[in-house]
C-alpha cells in the first residue's frame, strides 16, 4: 500500500525558510505526480504545487517565487521549501499522490510561523 | 482560477438520514476526454485525508456505496445515504481541471 509521511520542523521564524520532507513507501515517486497541499486555520485548503515522475514541477502562482519542490529518487522522498515565510504560512502541510485526483495523502504536519 | 463554492459551511444530520453536499464551479469541469475533474475528500480528526469520489461520480476503492457522487458541468453533489456516526467529518471538493487546482471551502457534517 502507498503510504506518505511528512516530516520537518513544527516551528519556523518569520522571514526564514520552511523545509519539509515527504517520505513515500509502497510506490516509486518516479511514477505519477506528487504534490503539496496545505490547510490553514479556519479550514481553507490550498494546492501548493507538485513534482512529476520526470522531475518537472508546477506551482501555484499565489506562492510566486517562494516555493520549490525537489526530490531524491534514491530515498523515494520529495521535498517542499517555502522561503520568506510569514505568520500567514502557518498551516498543516500535506503531501499526496496525484493521479488526476489526490488518492493517497500523508497525515499532515503542522507548521507554525512565529518568532 | 476556478472557484469552487460549497455553500453550506455546516450540515446537521441524524444517523440513518440522507444528506447532500453541493459544490458549484465557476466554469465547467468537463475535459475533452469526457471526464469531469472534480473529486471529493473526507477529513476526520486524527485520520488521514480520504479520497471518496473522483471524476465526479467514481468511488475510490473501499468507499462504501452510501457515498454517491453526481453532477456535471458546474454543479456537483456528494450524497451520503444512511449516514453513519463515522461519517461525521469535514468534506471538500477539489477541481484538477486547470491549475492552480482549487478546493471548495469545506462542509462540516455534524450530528443533530
Amino acid at each position: 500500500e502507498v503510504q506518505l509521511q511528512e516530516s520537518g520542523p513544527g516551528l519556523v521564524k518569520p522571514s526564514q525558510s520552511l523545509s519539509l520532507t515527504c517520505s513515500v513507501t509502497g510506490y516509486s515517486i518516479t511514477s505519477n505526480y506528487w504534490g503539496w497541499i496545505r490547510k490553514f486555520p479556519g479550514n481553507k485548503m490550498e494546492w501548493m504545487g507538485y513534482i512529476s515522475y520526470s522531475g518537472s514541477t508546477s506551482y501555484n502562482p499565489s506562492l510566486k517565487s517562494r516555493i520549490s519542490i525537489t526530490r531524491d529518487t534514491s530515498k523515494n522522498q520529495f521535498f517542499l521549501q517555502l522561503n520568506s515565510v510569514t505568520t500567514e504560512d502557518t498551516a498543516t502541510y500535506y503531501c499526496a499522490r496525484s493521479r488526476g485526483y489526490f488518492d493517497f495523502w500523508g497525515p499532515g504536519t503542522m507548521v507554525t510561523v512565529s518568532s | 482560477q476556478i472557484t469552487l463554492t460549497q455553500q453550506a459551511e455546516s450540515l446537521w444530520v441524524s444517523p440513518g438520514e440522507k444528506v447532500s453536499i453541493t459544490c458549484r464551479a465557476s466554469q465547467s469541469l468537463l475535459y475533452t476526454d469526457g471526464k469531469h475533474y472534480l473529486s471529493w475528500y473526507q477529513q476526520r480528526p486524527g485520520q488521514t485525508t480520504k479520497a471518496l469520489i473522483y471524476h465526479a461520480s467514481i468511488r475510490t476503492d473501499g468507499v462504501p456505496t452510501r457515498f454517491i457522487g453526481s453532477g456535471s458541468g458546474t454543479e456537483f453533489t456528494l450524497s451520503i445515504e444512511d449516514v453513519q456516526p463515522e461519517d461525521i467529518a469535514l468534506y471538500y471538493c477539489l477541481q484538477t481541471l486547470k491549475k492552480p487546482y482549487t478546493f471548495g471551502a469545506g462542509t462540516k457534517l455534524e450530528l443533530k
